[in-house]
């Protein structure tokens, strides 16, 4: 999996977008982006993926470069529930994620 | 639709002693696959495990550590002769085929391991 790199931490105003950065200059062809949050002393949950396209859900929305090599996650009205660490994961074709320290995002009232 | 349960959410040991690590998968799901969270650390895969198969065990340590998922039941991560350093928050996922073809796992609450 690709190495990716992600700002230690940032700061939000509630309801304003949450913007986080990810870089994965690295990436190949194959391997998809995953963004995960996990929110304090619970496990990981699952936001969005793409590989080239653009991607909403109803969570979030994920905008890839089109070099792929860097991509943001976007939460668009943030809540103090935001609140959590973000993750983002380049993989290919590997049965594990590999997690790094991703973004601490902090919302604030 | 209960989702990964994992038992005990807290489990304190004495060093030399044995950790047991309990996780039950979704319904309907026959893929589990174990993380380590050291303290202030991202996740690190451990073991990918089917029904009474181990897929891949390649971030698991080589000595102490064994993990199974039997047929019927929960599957067990397992330590053996706990030491200091394997205080850690244990995580568990699932999905219902093979992690290749799944872009999202549903994670379990984690077991929080201390060894005293």
């Amino acid at each position: 999996d690709a190495k990716t790199t992600q700002p230690p931490s940032m700061d939000c105003a509630e309801g304003r977008a949450a913007n986080l950065p990810c870089n994965h200059s690295t990436i190949s062809g194959n391997e998809y982006v995953y963004w995960y949050r996990q929110i304090h002393s619970q496990g990981p949950q699952y936001i969005i993926h793409g590989l080239k396209n653009n991607e909403t859900n109803e969570m979030a929305s994920l905008i890839i470069t089109e070099d792929r090599k860097s991509s943001t996650l976007i939460l668009p009205h943030a809540t103090l529930r935001d609140t959590a660490v973000y993750y983002c994961i380049a993989r290919g074709g590997a049965d594990g994620l590999t997690f790094g320290k991703g973004t601490h995002l902090i919302i604030q009232p | 639709n209960a989702g990964v349960m994992q038992n005990p959410r807290h489990l304190v040991r004495r060093r030399g002693q044995e950790a047991r690590l309990r996780c039950s998968p979704m319904k309907g799901h026959s893929h589990v696959y174990w993380y380590r969270q050291l303290p202030e650390e991202g996740l690190k895969f451990m073991v990918y495990l089917q029904k009474e198969n181990i897929i891949d065990e390649s971030g698991m340590p080589k000595e102490r550590f064994s993990a199974e998922f039997p047929k019927e039941g929960p599957s067990i991560l397992r330590i053996q002769q706990v030491v200091r350093g394997d205080s850690a928050a244990y995580f568990c996922a699932s999905s219902p085929n093979s992690g290749r073809q799944v872009h999202g796992y549903t994670f379990g609450s984690g077991t929080r391991l201390t060894v005293v």
